[in-house]
């Protein structure tokens, strides 16, 4: 059973689409994330949500929407892609917030926009 | 506000030499430390974890200890193998359920 999944793994797409990213956890956690992966492996916080509540929103562009319809589900709607938002994608989840939690991980989203 | 900094790579070794990874924080209070491992193709996977000062996480052969007062948290490994290749990423969580992560270390073993 993968304790954070996330669909698809590979998506690629050209400029002005849109997309959505969707994951699931089944490990009963609180808190969950949404994370980008440049290509030089840098990490950067994105949203997180707990109990459904967005908590975090980072300087993102509004292109970007997250929507969680209950705690076990977060997913990443992209309008009007831009090359820019080529990156691998990471959903995450954490037992509960701001409680010194690790985080699990989804494997990845790969998005290119060609 | 939070950061951690982390050993530049790429660092390459050959199998069984001796592995150290350094890892440096800010934070404000006490915060709970980890390390993630990213195998190629693969999200990131807890390798281990302290949350107090003088505690030591370890797991698979790697160990770090929690430093207060260098604010450290270096991750070691007596011998590494091939399959130890991956991106080493140090990361503390301080309360704000925010994560901050290091820049990643890519380790390369070779036999």
């Amino acid at each position: 059973d993968t304790a954070v999944s996330q669909t698809p793994k590979y998506l690629v797409t050209q400029m002005g689409n849109d997309k959505s990213i969707k994951c699931e956890q089944n490990l009963g956690h609180d808190t969950m994330y949404w994370y980008k992966q440049d290509s030089k492996k840098f990490l950067k916080i994105m949203f997180s949500y707990n109990n459904k509540e967005l908590i975090i929103n980072e300087t993102v562009p509004n292109r970007f929407s997250p929507k969680s319809p209950d705690k076990a589900h977060l997913n990443l709607h992209i309008n009007s892609l831009e090359l820019g938002d080529s990156a691998v994608y990471f959903c995450a989840s954490s037992l509960a917030f701001g409680q010194g939690n690790s985080l699990a991980f989804g494997s990845g989203t790969r998005l290119t926009v060609v | 506000g939070n950061s951690v900094t982390q050993m530049e790579g790429p660092v390459t070794l050959s199998e069984e030499a001796f592995l150290t990874i350094n890892c440096t924080y800010t934070a404000t209070g006490y915060p709970s430390l980890f390390w993630y491992v990213q195998y190629p193709g693969e999200g990131l996977q807890l390798l281990l974890k302290a949350t107090k000062a003088d505690d030591k996480g370890s797991n698979k052969g790697f160990e770090a200890t929690y430093r207060k007062e260098t604010t450290s948290f270096h991750l070691e490994k007596g011998s590494v193998q091939v399959s130890d290749s991956a991106v080493y990423f140090c990361a503390l969580e301080g309360g704000a359920g925010k994560s901050t992560f290091g820049d990643g270390t890519t380790l390369t073993v070779k036999p």
